[in-house]
């Protein structure tokens, strides 16, 4: 079985520019989420989609972050203009979204702005 | 993430038990979670545990729960350096992490 498919690797953008994150989950997972890893924190998530429905996203600074997922299944992140503190690592993970199984994450994008 | 509470470091001999404890705050989730993660890669799921359950062995894991003080515990037993990483619990219906726990395994 494919894992959670994440690109680009790394990023380097300077601030005030844009970037976008790609996220192909496992097949069949309904649940999608997006984390945001500054060094030496835990993941802190940004959004969740149940399908292509947003279930929560508390906590994504709307005014310069935003997210889709498409027919359900692939998923773009999109920082527009970053900043300097949004260097971190973008993780997707996914999920059933029922019984037992946890969520699967890919490698992350890393992502530093100059 | 910010109501699931652990202790930020642990460091063991190879070979000892390690144990890491979580606290969490939502007492309805059905499964908890523990995840690794190392060094420049994604969390990788370790073991779940049901909520009606108290204890769950799986090799050299063992998940203890203790829903009345909403507390779980992860311990490794013989633990080797390969077990050096973060660890991180996780609540089925609130999928938001902690800080996570270093564990340093010394040969």
């Amino acid at each position: 079985e494919a894992g959670v498919a994440q690109s680009p690797r790394y990023k380097i953008i300077e601030k005030r520019q844009s970037v976008a994150f790609w996220c192909n989950p496992i097949s069949g997972h309904a649940t999608l989420y997006w984390y945001q890893q500054i060094l030496g924190q835990g993941p802190k998530l940004l959004i969740q989609f149940q399908n292509n429905g947003v279930v929560d996203d508390s906590q994504l600074p709307k005014d310069r972050f935003s997210a889709e997922r498409l027919k359900g299944v692939d998923s773009t992140l999109k920082i527009q203009p970053a900043k300097l503190e949004d260097s971190a690592v973008y993780l997707c993970a996914s999920s059933l979204g029922t019984g037992p199984s946890g969520a699967f994450f890919g490698q992350g994008t890393r992502l530093t702005v100059v | 993430g910010e109501d699931v509470e652990q202790s930020l470091f642990l460091s063991v001999r190879e070979g000892d038990s390690s144990v890491i404890n979580c606290t969490y705050t939502d007492s309805s989730s059905t499964y908890l979670y523990w995840y690794k993660q190392e060094p420049g890669a994604g969390l990788q799921l370790l073991t779940y545990i049901f909520s009606n359950m108290d204890m769950k062995q799986d090799q050299r894991l063992t998940v203890l729960l203790n829903k009345k003080d909403k507390h779980l515990s992860l311990r490794i037993a013989d633990t080797q350096t390969g077990d050096s990483a973060i660890y991180f619990c996780a609540e089925r219906d609130d999928m938001r992490f902690g800080a996570g726990t270093r564990l340093t395994v010394k040969p």
